[in-house]
């Protein structure tokens, strides 16, 4: 069965300290890996698309990696602003459009 | 910058009830879905649709979920007998191709009482 496992399920950083959010999956076939944020009581906002091992995107303090087994989504120098829940989606296989996504990881920056 | 528009934000209706949420995808995007979250939980898919009909549901998509694009920008999905268990976030989305990204609304809060 496909699955998608966020860790950690909550992150408390000081702003400015760094740090990396997990997303492992097992998958009959990625057809891309999503990130997403999600601010409480909204809808989930569109961060990165990775498609291939090796790919990375970057958007200024995010950087989303892929390998074959899993993501990280790496938050350098946070803000308070960046406290948020981040969640992990897959698509797979190649005949599918559908979304699997993880628990996510909930994220919280402190000044 | 376009967006998904999702109607009403939140509705309370009583069990056994009919209930239609209402979406506007973005408006040249050619993918449309309808994903859950029930409180606490992981966002769940629902069912796409492409061309007028759907590609794909879920094993929660059963007899009393329905969807429909009665013109050419409105997308509805419709319970037609609403459970307590019903009781969830629901989110549209759409995407410009297979295998994009999708954009997802900001949910209707349903609450089934």
């Amino acid at each position: 069965e496909d699955q998608v496992t966020q860790s950690p399920e909550a992150l408390r950083l000081q702003e400015g300290e760094s740090s990396s959010l997990n997303c492992s999956y097992t998958v009959s076939g990625l057809r891309g890996l999503f990130w997403y944020r999600q601010d409480p009581g909204k809808g989930p906002e569109f961060l990165f698309t990775l498609y291939s091992a090796g790919e990375e995107k970057e958007k200024e303090r995010l950087k989303a990696t892929l390998t074959k087994k899993e993501s990280f989504l790496h938050i350098t120098a946070p803000k308070p602003e960046d406290s948020a829940t981040y969640l992990c989606a897959v698509q797979a296989p190649r005949n599918t459009d559908k979304l699997i996504f993880g628990t996510g990881t909930r994220l919280q920056v402190f000044p | 910058e376009p967006e998904v528009t999702q109607t009403p934000s939140h509705q309370v209706t009583q069990m056994g009830q009919e209930v239609i949420l209402r979406c506007v995808p973005i408006s040249n995007h050619l993918y449309f879905y309808w994903y859950r979250q029930i409180l606490g939980q992981k966002v769940e898919f629902l069912v796409s649709f492409y061309n007028n009909e759907i590609s794909e549901k879920s094993e929660i998509f059963d007899d009393q979920f329905s969807v429909e694009r009665p013109d050419g920008s409105n997308f509805t999905l419709k319970i037609r007998s609403t459970k307590l268990e019903d009781s969830a976030m629901y989110f549209c989305a759409s995407s410009r191709d297979s295998g994009t990204e999708a954009f997802f609304g900001q949910g209707t809060r349903l609450t089934v009482v």
